[in-house]
């Protein structure tokens, strides 16, 4: 049973509008959800971050929504660039754990 | 500085031998991770060291996997007697020390070693 669901395996945007990558899940004992990006044949790499007494963090061109009520997360790209064009995932955990309980990912495609 | 990396990059392997996969976590990260990920799913839990504390294995999918850490740096991760469907990419991650309830330190990763059983 997958706890963090990213529904939408990929996305294409142009350059310069908005990205939205949307994130459900199950567990109600996460507290913690990350988003990370990954380009082919590279780790993934941390992008940004949220704790469950927020509602909101934002970093740069990055923000991260969460609404509790609906186990819903979405990041939101604005403005999208060519760069920005790779895989994102979900990610949450529990009560301080260590272990990341990823999605599927959804591949991000911004066209010039 | 280095960042995490793993090797071999590649490694094509017959069904039933056994594998070794090697990371190099980031100097001074005491938290070590191992995921895989399969072919159209997301990353997977496997294994997850930190300190000196008893390894948390609880995602390791068989007996045929194991890992180690040796002298809380090198982590080595084993699959005998390997399956097709053991076939993944897997990823190392190290971390600082956790910094406390509520948060989760940045996990780096290395860029994985492609594992394909044939």
């Amino acid at each position: 049973d997958q706890q963090v669901k990213q529904n939408s395996p990929s996305l294409s945007v142009q350059e310069g509008r908005i990205s939205i990558l949307n994130c459900d899940y199950t567990n109600s004992m996460f507290d913690y959800f990350l988003w990370y990006k990954k380009y082919p044949a590279e780790g993934p790499t941390f992008l940004i971050s949220i704790s469950s007494i927020k509602d909101k963090n934002e970093d740069g061109r990055f923000t991260v929504f969460l609404n509790k009520s609906a186990k819903h997360l979405s990041l939101h790209i604005v403005p999208s660039q060519p760069g920005d064009s790779a895989v994102y995932f979900c990610a949450a955990s529990a009560g301080g754990s260590e272990k990341l309980v990823f999605g599927k990912g959804t591949k991000l495609t911004v066209n010039p | 500085g280095a960042g995490v990396s793993q090797s071999p990059s590649n490694k094509v392997t017959e069904k039933g031998k056994d594998v070794e996969l090697r990371c190099d976590p980031i100097s001074g990260h005491t938290a070590l991770y191992w995921y895989r990920q399969s072919l159209g799913q997301g990353l997977e839990f496997l294994i997850y060291f930190q300190g000196n504390s008893a390894p948390d294995k609880s995602g390791l999918p068989s007996d045929r996997f194991s890992a180690e850490r040796t002298g809380g740096s090198v982590s080595t991760l084993t699959i005998q007697r390997t399956q097709q469907e053991d076939s993944a990419v897997y990823l190392c991650a190290s971390s600082r020390l956790r910094q406390g309830w509520g948060s989760t330190d940045t996990q780096y990763f290395g860029p994985g070693t492609r594992l394909t059983v044939l």
